[in-house]
C-alpha cells in the first residue's frame, strides 16, 4: 500500500521557538495533503489542505501565519508551527491523497508527531 | 449538526463477539465512507471503505452503507483483544478533504 512518512514522531521544545513538521509520500504522487491536528481523546480536526503549487486552504479559526505550510512538491510538505507555545502541544498528522487511480479515493496518513511545548 | 457523528462510548464486548460501530452523517451528496482505526498514541490505519448501498465484506470486517439513511456501520465479528482502539468513521463530502467522527472507543474483553 501507499506510504506516507512524518518527521520527526516527536519534538520538545522551548516556547517561542518553531517547529517543523514534514510529510513524505514515498511511493506516490500526492495531489492533496492534509493536516490534523488531534488533543487527547479527541477526534481529527482539519487545520489545513494543502494542493501541490497552490496556498493552502486554511480551516476556520486556523491561523495561517502561525501554523505555514509549503508543498513544495508532489511529493512533499511541510507544517511549521510558529513561535510554539504549550497550547499548540498536540499529536499533529498529515494524510495524503493521491494522483492516480488507487490512491486518489483515500487517505493514506503519516505516522504522526507528537509536540511537546515546554 | 455535527457533519459525522458517533458514539463516543465506550463500547464494551466480550473477546468473540460481534461489535458494531455506527456513524451518521449530515451531507447527502457524500459518495465514499471510511472506517479507519487507531490505537492510542498512533496515526488512523484505514480498515474498510466503502461506496455503494449494502455490505461489504473483509476478513472479520463488515462494512455497512444505508445512503437514504444517511447511515454507515462497521461489524466486527469474533472481536479479539486486539480490535481494542478507536474507531474513526469517515466521510468525503466533496471529493477532496475528508471529514471525521469523534470516533468510537471499543474495548474487547478477554
Amino acid at each position: 500500500g501507499a506510504v506516507v512518512s512524518q518527521h520527526p514522531s516527536r519534538v520538545i521544545c522551548k516556547s517561542g521557538t518553531s517547529v517543523k513538521i514534514e510529510c513524505r509520500s514515498l511511493d506516490f504522487q500526492a495531489t492533496t495533503m492534509f493536516w490534523y491536528r488531534q488533543f487527547p481523546k479527541q477526534s481529527l480536526m482539519l487545520m489545513a489542505t494543502s494542493n501541490e503549487g497552490s496556498k493552502a486552504t486554511y480551516e476556520q479559526g486556523v491561523e495561517k501565519d502561525k501554523f505555514l505550510i509549503n508543498h513544495a512538491s508532489l511529493t512533499l510538505s511541510t507544517l511549521t508551527v510558529t513561535s510554539a507555545h504549550p497550547e499548540d502541544s498536540s499529536f499533529y498528522i498529515c494524510s495524503a491523497r493521491g494522483l492516480h487511480r488507487g490512491t486518489n479515493e483515500k487517505l493514506f496518513f503519516g505516522s504522526g508527531t507528537q509536540l511537546s511545548v515546554l | 449538526q455535527k457533519e459525522v457523528e458517533q458514539n463516543s462510548g465506550p463500547l464494551s464486548v466480550p473477546e468473540g463477539a460481534i461489535a458494531s460501530l455506527n456513524c451518521t452523517y449530515s451531507d447527502r451528496g457524500s459518495q465514499s465512507f471510511f472506517w479507519y482505526r487507531q490505537y492510542s498514541g498512533k496515526s488512523p490505519e484505514l480498515i474498510m471503505f466503502i461506496y455503494s448501498n449494502g455490505d461489504k465484506e473483509d476478513g472479520r470486517f463488515t462494512a455497512q452503507l444505508n445512503k437514504a439513511s444517511q447511515y454507515v456501520s462497521l461489524l466486527i465479528r469474533d472481536s479479539q483483544p486486539s480490535d481494542s482502539a478507536t474507531y474513526l468513521c469517515a466521510v468525503n463530502p466533496n471529493n477532496n478533504d475528508m471529514r471525521f467522527g469523534a470516533g468510537t472507543r471499543l474495548t474487547v474483553k478477554p
